[in-house]
């Protein structure tokens, strides 16, 4: 089945430090990847997408690309703020027929803290 | 646009009692919603797939004659905790997906805290 591995926190960083958060998927269609991002004591956020290989997903600073050929979407960001502190989450969506279509497989979560 | 809201936001309940936990979209139909649970620290792990106008898809390992879900319209889906216990303590999550906004893009809600005594 479908699975998706984030890089293991927590992460700590200090304010304008870049950020690489790692996430390899393993899907047997072709899914589409997100980040979502959960601020303490909320629900998820959308944070940036990526529908098929190559694409760029970016926002708020923050940036992963698809890549097809090593199963990866990474999540990058070249100077995080106190305020990015979260817990970050990488997924697919299997976009594959039948009844597993649109479900979400998570990772397991980093938690990202950012220090001033 | 895109908003997904949960009611209530925390409830305390007696072990032995049920709960309802309710998910609208807010501004989009949706004809699909996803009810998940995330423990502490740990990621979400997607319960049921909630179908308007049809019987909801459980994933293997969850009773479904003890999370009863219902989605009777386009904006609303309920998720009812039947005689919990205090191992059904969790946060659960909602999530709907737009095809009209975003296709192939799931909105989350705010969660919802159950504790069970």
């Amino acid at each position: 089945g479908d699975s998706v591995t984030q890089m293991e926190g927590p992460v700590t960083l200090s304010e304008e430090a870049f950020l690489t958060i790692n996430c390899t998927y393993t899907a047997t269609g072709y899914p589409s990847l997100f980040w979502y991002v959960q601020y303490p004591g909320e629900g998820l956020q959308l944070l940036l997408k990526a529908t098929k290989a190559d694409d760029k997903g970016s926002n708020k600073g923050f940036e992963a690309t698809y890549r097809k050929e090593t199963t990866s979407f990474h999540l990058e960001k070249g100077s995080v703020q106190v305020s990015d502190s979260a817990v970050y989450f990488c997924a697919l969506s299997d976009r594959g027929g039948g009844t597993s279509y649109g479900k979400l497989t998570f990772g397991q979560g980093t938690i990202l803290t950012v220090h001033p | 646009g895109a908003v997904v809201s949960q009611h209530p936001s925390r409830v305390i309940c007696k072990s032995g009692t049920s709960v309802k936990i309710e998910c609208r979209s807010l501004d989009f139909q949706a004809t699909t919603m996803f009810w998940y649970r995330q423990f502490p620290k740990q990621s979400l792990m997607l319960m049921a797939t909630s179908n308007e106008g049809s019987k909801a898809t459980y994933e293997q390992g969850v009773e479904k004659d003890k999370f009863l879900i219902n989605h009777a319209s386009l904006t609303l889906s309920t998720l009812t905790v039947t005689s919990a216990h205090p191992e059904d303590s969790s946060f659960y999550i909602c999530s709907a997906r737009d095809w009209g906004w975003v296709p192939d893009t799931q909105y989350f809600g705010p969660g919802t805290r159950l504790t069970v005594l």
